[in-house]
């Protein structure tokens, strides 16, 4: 069975300064591997995801992340916070080949405040 | 696209009623999955539709709990009778079916919350 791990609940970051969200995964085979965003009283929004090639994945607004599979990682960065990072984050696995399989399977969430 | 629309955003209701939640997908995508986010279990699978075909039911609590896909626009969760541990947010999502470039990326609505007293 795949699963997820967010270690922190909470993360706290100065604006200004670089910020990690951590993610560590666990599936058969190849991973797709995905991070969303949820701001107050609004749905999950699409952030990046990692299907093939480059480990380094880049996506919306600054944000990027790291697949590596020897760790099981997929660590969500951004070089500069902003305070309008603020916002609950979700990583995100599917199995590559997932035939039947339950489709994506989320973390617990890390709620990140981005202080002024 | 309006993007994935829900009604309603919010639901009070007493314990025993019936409560319907509502979801319109995002025209031309093949799966529909219906999620629930509470503060002690997070996010949740309930159920999820392809081509309006309930494909996994197996996240549903309860036979309290149903959901219905009667055509590609639209979709209902119902819950009869509703409790109070049935308090939580519960999202629509909908996405197109395979390939790997824009797919499988879900979107979902803005979420139904629900308060069960």
């Amino acid at each position: 069975a795949q699963s997820v791990a967010q270690p922190e609940d909470q993360v706290n970051v100065a604006e200004g300064n670089p910020l990690t969200v951590k993610c560590t995964y666990s599936v058969s085979g190849n991973p797709y591997l995905f991070w969303y965003v949820q701001y107050p009283n609004r749905g999950l929004q699409f952030l990046l995801k990692y299907i093939t090639g480059d480990n380094l994945v880049k996506g919306s607004y600054g944000f990027e992340a790291e697949f590596n599979k020897s760790q099981t990682s997929f660590h969500l960065k951004k070089p500069s916070a902003l305070v309008s990072d603020s916002a609950l984050y979700f990583c995100a696995v599917r199995p590559f080949s997932s035939g039947s399989a339950r489709q994506l399977t989320f973390g617990s969430g890390t709620q990140l405040t981005v202080l002024p | 696209d309006a993007g994935v629309i829900q009604s309603p955003r919010h639901e009070v209701t007493e314990m025993g009623q019936e409560v319907t939640l509502r979801c319109k997908p995002i025209s031309g995508h093949d799966y529909l999955f219906w999620y629930r986010q509470t503060m002690m279990r997070g996010l949740e699978l309930l159920i999820y539709f392809n081509n309006n075909v309930p494909i996994d039911d197996s996240g549903m609590p309860e036979d309290r709990f149903s959901a219905k896909m009667p055509n590609a626009s639209f979709s209902t969760l119902k819950i009869q009778p509703s409790e109070p541990r049935d308090s939580a947010v519960y999202f629509c999502a909908s996405r197109l079916q395979g390939g790997t470039s824009g797919a499988n990326v879900l979107t979902f609505g803005a979420g139904s919350r629900l308060t069960v007293l």
